[in-house]
């Protein structure tokens, strides 16, 4: 399976500022996905990011408040823009191993706390 | 459209009590994948179990064991004699066959007591 580096592991940022999420993935993937988990709750899929396209937004997330860069096939990154303290959740990012029998591994998820 | 319902929200055990874990699922996908995850409280999510829909065979690993049932369109998760380690939140989520969208439940909040 993949093994995933998610940095940085917490921030707290002022609102109105932006915070850029990295994952770099230990081998090549076609599909990186990037999720938003906010306080208690489960996991909500924002886009899906594939290598040489603009990535896929789920209903209710934008690009302009989340945009996403994909240069090459083991690293993507996630920004969470004009940040209020609704944005305050993890972010993970989570790739599909190559034999999905094998699941999706994810990253260690980034703890945003807006204030 | 798929969806995932955890019923539990949250449930609490005494150390070495049995425990099982409900998901139920929806699909109109023939094939599909049902998958297993632990996040303790540190966050990270910790893949447990992937089982495919054309595979209902059960399956034991160590004190854990999954009950596939196609017919009620149920996985669910057993504990046996419970640990304090295991306490965390167990999410079931469903993967489509001809996409890699995984749909989560709201998972299920489990705290072993000493």
């Amino acid at each position: 399976s993949a093994v995933i580096s998610q940095k940085p592991s917490r921030d707290i940022c002022q609102r109105g500022t932006s915070l850029t999420i990295q994952c770099q993935v230990d081998s090549q993937v076609t599909m990186m996905f990037w999720y938003r988990q906010q306080p208690g709750q489960s996991l909500t899929l924002i886009a899906t990011a594939n290598q040489g396209s603009e990535a896929t937004y789920e209903s209710g997330f934008v690009i302009d408040k989340f945009p996403i860069s994909r240069p090459n096939l083991t690293f993507s990154t996630l920004t969470v823009s004009n940040m209020s303290p609704e944005d305050s959740s993890i972010y993970l990012c989570s790739v599909a191993n190559r034999d999905r029998y094998n699941g999706y591994t994810f990253g260690s998820g980034t703890r945003l706390t807006v204030v | 459209a798929q969806k995932v319902t955890q019923a539990q929200t949250e449930i609490s055990v005494v150390e070495k009590e049995d425990v099982t874990l409900d998901c139920v699922y929806e699909t109109r996908d023939t094939t599909y994948y049902l998958f297993w995850y632990k996040q303790p409280p540190s966050g990270e999510l910790v893949f447990l179990i992937r089982r495919n829909s054309f595979d209902e065979q059960n399956e034991i690993s160590g004190r854990y064991s999954w009950n596939f049932q196609k017919s009620t369109s149920s996985f669910n998760f057993t504990i046996t004699a419970s640990q304090v380690v295991d306490s965390a939140v167990y999410f079931c989520a469903l993967g489509g066959g001809s996409n890699y969208k995984l749909t989560f439940g709201k998972g299920t909040l489990l705290t072993v007591n000493p």
